[in-house]
């Protein structure tokens, strides 16, 4: 079965400072991964997605990901932070064929910016 | 495109009474989404439809629990005999089927059981 472990509960950064958040999925064949984001009280807005190709994927609000099928990893990245980003941040991966096409989410990072 | 919407937004209720939720999907999707969060949680998959059938349930979705797409379009989600633990955020999403689709969220339905 496919899971998603983001090791990182909470990360706190400085706002002006870079950003990256981890995430490690397992699936037997190439996943379809994605990075969503959720303010307080909200549902999920997609921030970026990876399905094939060019391994570093350009997302919104200057985020970017790169996949690394060796490592098993799918991190988030962003160069400078805002004090907007503050929110939290889930990693999920689609499998295909008997998995389906549900989503299914790491346990999210919390990102708190300081002034 | 005025993105999913879900009713209501907040609903706070007693043990043992039955609520229902509604999820619009944007119109031209023909998959619909269920899934559970819990506080500090990801959220959990429940059930989705494509069209109106309703193609998977998770074992999350005991028998309290029933969700219907009846003409494709709006979905609802019924919770009968509730209980303190059904206590969540509710989320609804649709996509239009492709390989490794992108899921658009809907903002939520809190469940408070009190």
């Amino acid at each position: 079965a496919q899971s998603v472990t983001q090791p990182d509960i909470h990360i706190t950064v400085s706002e002006g400072a870079s950003l990256e958040l981890r995430c490690n999925y397992s699936y037997g064949a190439t996943p379809y991964l994605f990075w969503y984001v959720q303010s307080p009280g909200q549902g999920l807005q997609l921030l970026l997605k990876y399905f094939s190709g060019d391994t570093l994927v350009q997302g919104i609000k200057g985020f970017e990901a790169e996949f690394k099928r060796s490592q098993s990893s799918f991190n988030l990245r962003k160069p400078s932070v805002h004090w907007s980003d503050a929110a939290e941040y889930f990693c999920a991966v689609i499998g295909s064929g008997a998995a389906g096409n549900k989503l299914t989410f790491g346990g999210g990072t919390r990102v708190l910016v300081k002034p | 495109d005025t993105g999913v919407s879900q009713d209501p937004r907040h609903k706070i209720t007693k043990r043992g009474q039955n609520v229902t939720f509604r999820c619009d999907p944007i119109s031209e999707h023909n998959r619909l989404y269920w899934y559970r969060q819990t506080l500090g949680q990801g959220p959990e998959f429940l059930t989705y439809f494509q069209n109106e059938a309703q193609l998977e349930k998770s074992r999350l979705l005991s028998d309290r629990f029933s969700a219907e797409r009846p003409k494709g379009s709006f979905s609802t989600l019924e919770i009968q005999r509730t209980e303190q633990g059904d206590s969540a955020m509710y989320l609804c999403a649709s996509s239009q089927s492709s390989a490794g689709e992108t899921q658009y969220f809907g903002p939520g339905t809190r469940l408070l059981v009190l």
